[in-house]
């Protein structure tokens, strides 16, 4: 079965400096993986997604993630924090193979900034 | 904007009795999937509809039922509702095809359960 867990369930960091947010999955076959932002009171917006092209994939407002299969490890990463960062950060594992796709979520990590 | 649209966006239910909520998708989305968020955890699937048929569910029981029309719209419905059914509920939908797809959340529709 599918499954991810993230490692921290809150995070807090300064303005302006680096962002790490720790996934690790378990999968039966290659993944597709996700991160997720959720702002308060807000639905859910891909910040980017991995699906067996290049290992390190680019999402937006320059957030990035590396897949390392030998790690069976997705982390979130951004080299500059801004206070709109601040938010819940969903890391998630797609059930591949079926007409659609059931995404599996990780518990969430609390992202908060301070400046 | 992602184009997919819920409501209501809040709502107030007694326990025993039952909620329909609503989802319209974009057009040409073939697969609509539902997921409950209880306060402080991460979505879970409850199931997923690909051309107006269920093909996929998750952990939940026969109580959360569903439909997707023609329009590209859907419902979740809940019979019985209990205490615990209290959650935000995200509607989610794409155009599936071989090559892959991307899902598209609502906002969601916050139930709570008296």
């Amino acid at each position: 079965a599918q499954s991810v867990t993230q490692l921290d369930s809150h995070v807090s960091v300064s303005e302006g400096t680096p962002v790490l947010l720790r996934c690790n999955y378990s999968s039966s076959y290659s993944p597709s993986l996700f991160w997720y932002v959720q702002h308060p009171n807000k639905g859910l917006q891909l910040l980017l997604k991995y699906t067996s092209a290049a290992t390190l994939v680019k999402g937006i407002n320059g957030f990035e993630a590396e897949f390392k299969k030998s790690e069976t490890s997705f982390h979130l990463t951004k080299p500059s924090a801004h206070m709109s960062d601040a938010a819940e950060y969903f890391c998630v594992v797609s059930d591949r193979g079926k007409a659609g796709t059931a995404l599996i979520f990780g518990k969430g990590t609390t992202l908060s900034v301070s400046s | 904007e992602t184009g997919v649209t819920q409501s209501p966006t809040h709502l107030i239910k007694t326990r025993g009795q039952q909620v329909t909520l609503r989802c319209s998708s974009q057009s040409g989305h073939n697969t609509v999937s539902w997921y409950q968020q209880a306060l402080g955890q991460g979505p879970q699937f409850i199931f997923q509809y690909y051309r107006e048929e269920e093909n996929g569910r998750g952990n939940f029981p026969p109580r959360f039922s569903g439909l997707q029309f023609p329009n590209y719209s859907s419902e979740l419905n809940v019979n019985a509702l209990e205490l615990d059914d209290s959650a935000l509920y995200l509607c989610a939908s794409s155009l599936w095809s071989p090559s892959g797809n991307t899902i598209y959340f609502g906002e969601g529709s916050w139930l709570t359960v008296v």
